[in-house]
């Protein structure tokens, strides 16, 4: 099976750097993706990693490291848009599980002026 | 391409009557998948579909819940006989592939918002 664990809410103010920590459990996965989500929206995807190390989207950064069953999403030069939900998640590639998207329970960031 | 297309947007229902919600996926999209979104739980995978085919269906809360695909462009999810605590947000999502890189990437629909009173 497989579990993420994501911290609950992250305040910062604008223009400051946010760190989202995502540890997870889990028998095999293809990547770890991120996703944003406003409140009343849909989930919509920012960042996928398949391999070790970061990827870089504009301010948006992910990192992964299998080793350590971590990855992170990095939001730089904050702006009161960044407000929202953010959700780690994996695709199973165990054949037990194969196709059972994983959602962490999502990180609700608040950025104050 | 219009995205992820779900309807009702909304929608308030008394207890005991059946539910039916509708997707229709990116065109040329292979997989599609239904979740159900509350506080408590989070986002739940329901159940996901393969070229209009039932893969998993473990995350169907009970037998009040079905899924059916009948061709490529069209997908529904009823709920009968709904209760209240069906109360959520569902979601439909497809994408290209389940086997890593962009191609497994979820796009989702804008959601039905369900109150079942």
């Amino acid at each position: 099976g497989q579990s993420l664990e994501q911290p609950s809410e992250v305040t910062a103010v604008e223009g400051a750097i946010v760190q989202i920590n995502c540890t997870y459990q889990t028998s095999g996965f293809y990547g770890l993706s991120w996703y944003q989500q406003h409140d009343g929206g849909a989930p919509t995807f920012l960042s996928y990693n398949a391999l070790d190390g970061l990827e870089e989207t504009g301010r948006f950064s992910s990192f992964l490291s299998r080793s350590d069953s971590y990855g992170y999403l990095l939001l730089q030069e904050l702006q009161m848009k960044d407000s929202a939900s953010y959700f780690c998640a994996v695709s199973p590639s165990a054949t037990d599980s194969w196709g059972k998207f994983q959602f962490g329970a999502g990180t609700q960031v608040v950025v104050t002026p | 391409d219009a995205g992820v297309i779900q309807s009702p947007r909304h929608e308030v229902t008394e207890m005991g009557q059946e539910v039916t919600l509708r997707c229709k996926p990116i065109s040329g999209h292979d997989y599609l998948f239904w979740y159900r979104q509350t506080m408590m739980r989070g986002l739940e995978l329901l159940i996901y579909f393969n070229n209009n085919v039932p893969i998993d269906d473990s995350g169907m809360p009970e037998d009040r819940f079905s899924a059916k695909m009948p061709n490529a462009s069209f997908s529904t999810l009823k709920i009968q006989p709904s209760e209240p605590r069906d109360s959520a947000v569902y979601f439909c999502a497809s994408s290209l592939a389940l086997t890593g890189g962009p191609q497994e990437t979820q796009y989702f629909g804008p959601g039905t918002r369900l109150l079942v009173l």
